[in-house]
C-alpha cells in the first residue's frame, strides 16, 4: 500500500480565520513533507519532518505552523493567509532503501 | 547544489506513438535518485519510475522505460503506446541529502498532451 491521505480535498478560507490541513500514512516512512504547488509550477518544498521531528524549514512564514503528532500523521495549521497563499499542498512521506516520495491527492485552498 | 533541468514546456504526441521527455541533472554526489512523477490535472503527484546512480540497467515500469546517459547526465523517460490518459504534467526530480533528510529537486516539468 503506497497510498497517502489528505483532508480536506478543497478549502476556502479568510484571511483571519485558522484551518487545519491533515496528511496521514501508513507505510511506516520515516520522513513527512509539506509542499506548496502553483498552477504549472513545480512543488515548493515547505517542511521537512524526519522521525517526527523538524528537519528542515524553507523560510516559510510564521503564519503556517507543522505539526507531527506521531510518525503517521503530519498537520499544517493556519492562520491569517493571504491572497497568496492560495495554492495546492501537497503531503508526501519518504522512505526505504530508494526514499521515494509517495504524494497524498493535495488540498487546493482559496484564501480570500 | 543539485540541479534538475527540463527543457520541453510542452509536447503533443498521437495517440499510440511513443514519446521521450527530456530530462538533464547536475550534481556533485556520487550517490543520487533520479525519479519521474506524473500529475494529471487532478493534482495528485503519481510516482512513475526510479533510477539509482550506480543502476547498470535502466529502469523499466510497464510502458515507462528511463533513459538513463550518466556520462551526460541525463535521466529522459520514455512513454510507449501514448494513450489519451497520459496527458498530464511530468516532473523529474533528484534525490539529494540533506542533513539526514532526502530531499528532492524537482525539474520546471514538461507538459504532455496525447492527440486522439
Amino acid at each position: 500500500d503506497t497510498e497517502v491521505t489528505q483532508t480536506p480535498k478543497h478549502l476556502v478560507m479568510g484571511m483571519t480565520n485558522k484551518k487545519s490541513l491533515k496528511c496521514e500514512q501508513h507505510m511506516g516512512h520515516r520522513a513527512m513533507y509539506w509542499y506548496k504547488q502553483k498552477a504549472k509550477k513545480p512543488p515548493e518544498l515547505m517542511f521537512v519532518y524526519s522521525y517526527e521531528k523538524l528537519s528542515i524549514n524553507e523560510s516559510v512564514p510564521s503564519r503556517f505552523s507543522p505539526e507531527c503528532p506521531n510518525s503517521s500523521l503530519l498537520n499544517l495549521h493556519l492562520h491569517a493567509l493571504q491572497p497568496e497563499d492560495s495554492a495546492l499542498y501537497l503531503c508526501a512521506s519518504s522512505g526505504g532503501a530508494k526514499e521515494t516520495q509517495y504524494f497524498g491527492p493535495g488540498t487546493r485552498l482559496l484564501v480570500l | 547544489a543539485q540541479k534538475i533541468t527540463q527543457t520541453q514546456p510542452g509536447m503533443f504526441v498521437q495517440e499510440k506513438e511513443a514519446v521521450t521527455l527530456d530530462c538533464t541533472y547536475d550534481t556533485s554526489d556520487p550517490s543520487y535518485g533520479l525519479f519521474w512523477y506524473k500529475q494529471p490535472s487532478s493534482g495528485e503527484m503519481i510516482f512513475l519510475i526510479y533510477q539509482g546512480s550506480y543502476d547498470q540497467q535502466n529502469a523499466t515500469e510497464g510502458r515507462y522505460s528511463l533513459n538513463f546517459q550518466k556520462a551526460r547526465k541525463s535521466a529522459n523517460l520514455v512513454i510507449s503506446a501514448s494513450q489519451l490518459g497520459d496527458s498530464a504534467m511530468y516532473f523529474c526530480a533528484m534525490r539529494a541529502s540533506s542533513g539526514g533528510s532526502y530531499i528532492p529537486t524537482f525539474g520546471r516539468g514538461t507538459s504532455l498532451i496525447v492527440h486522439p
